[in-house]
């Protein structure tokens, strides 16, 4: 029930193109779903976050796209750059119970010149 | 400039030993958060704190304690029943008196702790 299935666990793609990471979860009760970008030896930095009630969020370069009824959500990164080569999680969490957030197992994304 | 301090960066720890992990955030955050990072597992709750003198223990609190005697500070302590200790460790902190909806957690740099 606490479970966010993420994937791939890599990805490689070309300077200029589109990187997908998808998540999926099974617990109806969770509310919030963050994106986190994280650099070796760095703390994860937070991206972009979406609430159930939109079925799309854009900042930037960085989309995620909603789902609720197939409980999935999903990061997209246009124009992906050698910078954005990173580990990226997804989590979810729900209201009370102190926000706890569960983690995705990350995806480690290198982008080719 | 606010933030959050996990200090040592690098930890050497000798079998049967208690080492202690230092938090300290300067953003008047009211959560404080402890994660164990592995390699392929992502993130995993140890404990976490919503107010002074309270915490609740997360997923994989076996093994570790911890104290908020202060705001600002959530110490760490990898004890010697924690059999596995090797990992990256996760501070982060996040607001919830006075915020605007849920706010997202923060994270410290990270302590990496290693077994001599």
């Amino acid at each position: 029930q606490q479970q966010v299935k993420q994937s791939p666990q890599s990805l490689i793609v070309q300077k200029g193109g589109i990187s997908i990471i998808n998540c999926a979860y099974e617990n109806t009760a969770f509310d919030y779903f963050p994106w986190y970008q994280q650099f070796p030896g760095k703390g994860p930095a937070l991206l972009i976050a979406i609430r159930p009630d939109v079925s799309e969020k854009k900042e930037g370069r960085f989309t995620i796209s909603f789902n609720k009824s197939a409980k999935q959500f999903s990061l997209h990164i246009m124009d992906s750059q050698p910078g954005d080569s990173a580990t990226y999680f997804c989590a979810a969490s729900r209201k009370g119970g102190g926000n706890k957030l569960t983690f995705g197992t990350g995806t480690q994304l290198k982008v080719e010149l | 400039d606010g933030g959050i301090t996990q200090s040592p960066k690098y930890l050497f720890r000798k079998e049967g030993q208690n080492v202690t992990l230092s938090c300290e955030q300067n953003l008047n955050h009211d959560a404080m958060y402890w994660y164990r990072q592995d390699p392929g597992q992502g993130l995993r709750l140890i404990y976490y704190s919503q107010i002074v003198n309270d915490f609740q223990k997360g997923d994989i609190a076996e093994g570790y304690s911890v104290s908020r005697e202060k705001k600002e500070s959530f110490p760490l302590t990898v004890t010697s029943a924690q059999k596995n200790p090797t990992a990256f460790y996760l501070c982060a902190s996040r607001l919830i008196v006075g915020a605007r909806g849920n706010q997202p957690q923060h994270f410290g740099d990270g302590t990496r702790l290693s077994i001599l």
